[in-house]
Formats: C-alpha cells, structure tokens, sequence
C-alpha cells in the first residue's frame, strides 16, 4: 500500500501560471519534507514542516510556497513557475527530523 | 555551509564486478542513510547508521561510517543488473536532511 501519494505524476503548465502539488501520507509523521530534484542531480531541499512549523531553506525562491493543511496533506504552490522551475518535485516524511524518510513518487513538472 | 559529496560521480561495472562509493562530509555527522534511486523513480530508504566505525550488511551491500563520523561507504559484492540506479548518501543538518552528490551506477550485462 503506497504510504506517501503524490498527485498528479506528471503536471504541465504554462510559463508563469500557477500550479499546486499536492502529498498526502498515511504513516502520520510529523514531518513531510518538500524536495526539488533536476536531471542528473541530488535532491535539494527547498522547506519541511515539523507538525505546523513551517522551515523555508534559505535558498529556495519566494516563488515557491508551501501549505499544510493537517497531519496528512501538504502541498507545494509555484506563484510563477519559470523555465527553470521544470523537475522532479519529491514529497518525503519522517517520524522526527533527520531519522529515516519516506519518498512518494514524485510529480514531474513540465512548463512550456 | 554542511556539503556531503560522492564520489565518484558515475560508475560503469561489468555484471559480477564489485562496485563502492564513497561519502564525505565537510561536518561530523549525527548519523548517516543511504538512499536507492532507481532510473525514473524515487529515493528509497536502504540504512542508517549512527555509531562510529559502524558496519552493516544487507546480503550483498556492506554501509560502513567512518570512525570521525564524517565518511561513509557502500560496497555491493558482485554486481546484477537490479543493482541499476544512483545511491546517495544523506546527511542530517541541523533539523533537516542533506542529500549527497549521489554515485550513478551501470551495470554492463
């Protein structure tokens, strides 16, 4: 049974209009985690939140924004995305922070 | 800031070769995981370790973590073709986790 769901797999949108990404669990951890991961490259952390409280890396642009709604749902919000905003977005929760982390299977953004 | 690199970068094995790469931390480390990527999926949990000089094995993968706790390696024993993907070790910040440079793994039939 998939324990982290990411919807939908595959997302395309134009340049510069909004799209949201949306996770949900079923391992009720308290942390989910919000990954950006380009071709060829490591997954980059762009922010978590542990519970409610909300943890923006310092290097992820003001365009990305984050919601968690409850224990289960977190989504990812592009205000603008831009060519360079094309990826793979990974969602991932922990029990606690920095112990063993689940990943869904990720949405692949295409913007044209 | 905290920087976990790999090396190397890419690795092309013949089926049955031995294969291992290596993790680096410019900090020491709290614990360090390793994560299985597979062509077009997503990281997968392999193991944690956390005590100093710590080896463990799963069937043909030996995690080792240095005894400073700042290097870390994976050695699989006879390479198969289902050993295919990008292994990356992870490193936990200060309330969060690193992901390392990653080894590319192909394996040659």
């Amino acid at each position: 049974d998939a324990m982290v769901i990411q919807n939908p797999r595959y997302q395309v949108t134009q340049f510069g209009k909004p799209v949201t990404l949306s996770c949900s669990q079923t391992l009720n951890h308290n942390v989910m985690y919000w990954y950006q991961q380009k071709s060829s490259q490591a997954p980059k952390l762009l922010f978590h939140y542990y519970d409610k409280d909300f943890n923006n890396e310092a290097d992820t642009p003001d365009n990305f924004q984050s919601r968690r709604p409850n224990t289960s749902f977190c989504f990812l919000d592009i205000r603008s995305p831009g060519l360079g905003d094309a990826a793979m977005y990974l969602c991932a929760t922990s029990s606690r922070l920095i112990t063993e982390a689940f990943f869904g299977q990720g949405t692949r953004l295409t913007v044209v | 800031g905290q920087q976990v690199m790999q090396i190397p970068q890419y690795q092309h094995v013949q089926e049955g070769e031995d294969f291992t790469t290596y993790c680096n931390s410019s900090t020491t480390l709290s614990n360090i995981q390793w994560y299985k990527q597979r062509p077009g999926g997503h990281p997968v949990f392999l193991i944690q370790l956390v005590k100093s000089g710590e080896v463990k094995k799963q069937k043909r993968l030996t995690f080792q973590f240095g005894e400073a706790k700042k290097n870390s390696s994976l050695h699989i024993t006879a390479t198969q073709t289902t050993d295919v993907g990008t292994y990356f070790c992870a490193g936990p910040g200060a309330n969060n986790l690193f992901f390392g440079t990653g080894t590319r793994l192909t394996v040659i039939p």
